[in-house]
Parts: structure tokens; C-alpha cells; sequence
């Protein structure tokens, strides 16, 4: 299995609600990844876990709330979005970079696109 | 800190003509180099990548990428574009033990019957 899988494709809500977005992968990787693509962007880093603890975060307003319940698993619970939040939020895997150069590929998902009303 | 330059923001090639999608990486003893290709609302897809060797790499869909250090360049290449071929592309580059993947700012790949 060479997949990244998440869930959902699609998410409309308002500013006051709360909602997850959920990642999964079965490749045996270790680091995990949540990426914010604006249309015409690339995608910014939003967070990594590596062997399920937080290792980066670029200074992500709180409203965004990584969890990492596994090795397979990546969740991003939101609460109070903003209108300019409204992007594709990517998930990626890889083996933890170190190993060797292969460890370094990332494997994408692909994304659920989020509306913030 | 690492930068990766896509100096082309939109190209357009007729279908059957040759391709090439320029990039510039930031200098790195040794740099993990990637190209990546989205279509609208999808995520993105790995279509070749280069992290010691050979300089001439082979990809998917027909892609091929030439490393040349001394130009600080892996410019993307295919000798015969389809029309499923319209997308962005995105170089991108890492290094040994970093955990952070820099992205191209992406070229628009548009193309004419």
C-alpha cells in the first residue's frame, strides 16, 4: 500500500464550529506532515510529527491543533477559522529523514479542501 | 537557508512539442531534488527524483530531469508534451537528515491542441 489516504475531500463550515480532518497511511512511515496550499501557491509547512511527537511547528495560529494518535494516523482539529483559512490542507508521510536520501521522499495525499464561511 | 527558483510562472506548448520546466536550487553539498505535478484540486503526484548519481533521471508519464551542479539547475524535461500533461509543477528540494521539503513557487503548464 503506496497510498495516503484522507478524509474529508470536502469541508464547509462556519467560524464557530469544530471540525477534524483526518489522515492515514500504511507504508510504515514514521514522519507525518500537514501542508496549507492557497490556489496558485505551493503548499506551506504547517507541522510534522516524527515517531509521533510534534518535531515542527511553523508557528501555526492555535486554532489549528495537530494529534498524532499512532504511527498511521494524523489528525488536524480546527476551531474558530478565520475566512482567509479557506485552502487545501495536504497530509505526507515519509520515513524519518536521516536514514539515508530515499527517506526523504514524501508521499502526498490528496488534501481536502476546506471552506471557512 | 534553502530557496528553489521556478523562473517560469506560466508556460504554454502545443501538444506534441518538447517540454522543458526550469529550476534553480539553493547551493547544498548534497541536494535532495524533487519534481512534483499537481492538477487543479488534486494533491501531488512524485514524478521523478535525484539524490546522487547518475545526473540524468527518469521519471514518470515520460519525464525526464537533468542535475547540473555547476549550474545549480534540475530542469524538467519531456520530448513530446500530451494534453494531460496541463498542470503545475513544482520543484522541490530537501537535505540529508532535514525534515523540511522547499517548494517552487510552480510553473503552469498549459497546452494548445
Amino acid at each position: 500500500d503506496t497510498e495516503v489516504t484522507q478524509t474529508p475531500k470536502h469541508l464547509v463550515m462556519g467560524m464557530t464550529n469544530k471540525k477534524s480532518l483526518k489522515c492515514e497511511q500504511h507504508m510504515g512511515h514514521r514522519a507525518m506532515y500537514w501542508y496549507k496550499q492557497k490556489a496558485k501557491k505551493p503548499p506551506e509547512l504547517m507541522f510534522v510529527y516524527s515517531y509521533e511527537k510534534l518535531s515542527i511547528n511553523e508557528s501555526v495560529p492555535s486554532r489549528f491543533s495537530p494529534e498524532c494518535p499512532n504511527s498511521s494516523l494524523l489528525n488536524l482539529h480546527l476551531h474558530a477559522l478565520q475566512p482567509e483559512d479557506s485552502a487545501l490542507y495536504l497530509c505526507a508521510s515519509s520515513h524519518p529523514p536521516g536514514g539515508g536520501p530515499a527517506y526523504n521522499e514524501q508521499f502526498f495525499g490528496p488534501g481536502t479542501r476546506l471552506t471557512v464561511l | 537557508a534553502q530557496s528553489v527558483t521556478q523562473p517560469d510562472i506560466h508556460i504554454t506548448v502545443s501538444e506534441g512539442a518538447s517540454l522543458e520546466l526550469r529550476c534553480n536550487y539553493s547551493y547544498g553539498a548534497t541536494p535532495y531534488l524533487f519534481w512534483y505535478v499537481q492538477s487543479p484540486g488534486q494533491g501531488l503526484q512524485l514524478l521523478l527524483k535525484y539524490f546522487s548519481g547518475d545526473t540524468l533521471v527518469q521519471g514518470i508519464k515520460g519525464f525526464e530531469a537533468e542535475f547540473k551542479r555547476s549550474q545549480s539547475s534540475f530542469n524538467l524535461r519531456k520530448p513530446s508534451v500530451h494534453w494531460s500533461d496541463a498542470a503545475e509543477y513544482f520543484c522541490a528540494q530537501t537535505n540529508f537528515g532535514n525534515e523540511k521539503l522547499t517548494f517552487g513557487t510552480g510553473t503552469r503548464l498549459t497546452i494548445i491542441p
